[in-house]
């Protein structure tokens, strides 16, 4: 399968602050790459589809521009949460090949 | 819209019990597939099932599909510590197969 990883695997920030999540294909060249949120001791819910060489596809609800992604390479997708909120504080994973999954980013927002 | 529901939320069992988890979706899905997060991880995804009435095992594990394609059940044998994790089951959207849509997990604690 493919290996994915994700850095920062933790960070606290200030609110108002942005931060910069990175997904990485190790071993697979992706065309696709998945964006999920996972809060405390909830299912995983899908913010987006990260599509190289062009723009995201959001899920309902998600905010394009709060939540800003780009796929710049097949092997790099990066996340970033602009001016964060406590209530954005959650568990971001990506995954490529629908079915690998990155080890996490733990966000903290104060 | 298009859900997946799974019971139970939260099961406690001594070692050596069996546990089951099943999962059922208000559709008919083209795959099911099984994933296991433990503690303070990341899914890792377990099994893919395609087929109607299909059953598949992994050791312990054992796998099933409904013949209508809409349920699926993950049964594990003998339980041990370290089969601790919430397991979940996810089937794709209908209209984009490559869009997955998650159940809410069983969370599985295993008293040693």
């Amino acid at each position: 399968g493919a290996v994915v990883s994700q850095h920062p695997s933790w960070v606290i920030c200030k609110s108002g602050t942005s931060v910069k999540i990175e997904c990485r294909s190790l071993d697979f060249q992706a065309t696709t790459m998945f964006w999920y949120r996972q809060f405390p001791k909830q299912s995983l819910m899908l913010m987006a589809t990260s599509n190289e060489g062009s723009k995201a596809t959001y899920e309902q609800g998600v905010e394009k521009d709060k939540f800003l992604i780009n796929h710049a390479s097949l092997t790099l997708s990066t996340l970033t949460v602009t001016s964060a909120h406590p209530e954005d504080s959650s568990f971001y994973i990506c995954s490529v090949a629908e079915q690998f999954f990155g080890p996490g980013t733990r966000l903290t927002v104060l | 819209g298009q859900q997946v529901m799974q019971i139970p939320q939260y099961q406690h069992v001594q070692e050596g019990e069996d546990f089951t988890t099943y999962c059922n979706s208000s559709t008919t899905l083209s795959n099911i597939q099984w994933y296991k997060q433990r503690p303070g991880g990341h899914p890792v995804f377990l099994i893919q099932l395609v087929k109607s009435g299909e059953v598949k095992k992994q050791k312990r594990l054992t796998f099933q599909f409904g013949e209508a394609k809409k349920n699926s059940s993950l049964h594990i044998t003998a339980t041990q510590t370290t089969d601790v994790g919430t397991y979940f089951c996810a089937g794709p959207y209908a209209g984009n197969n490559r869009k997955l849509i998650w159940g809410l997990g069983t969370s599985l604690a295993v008293n040693p």
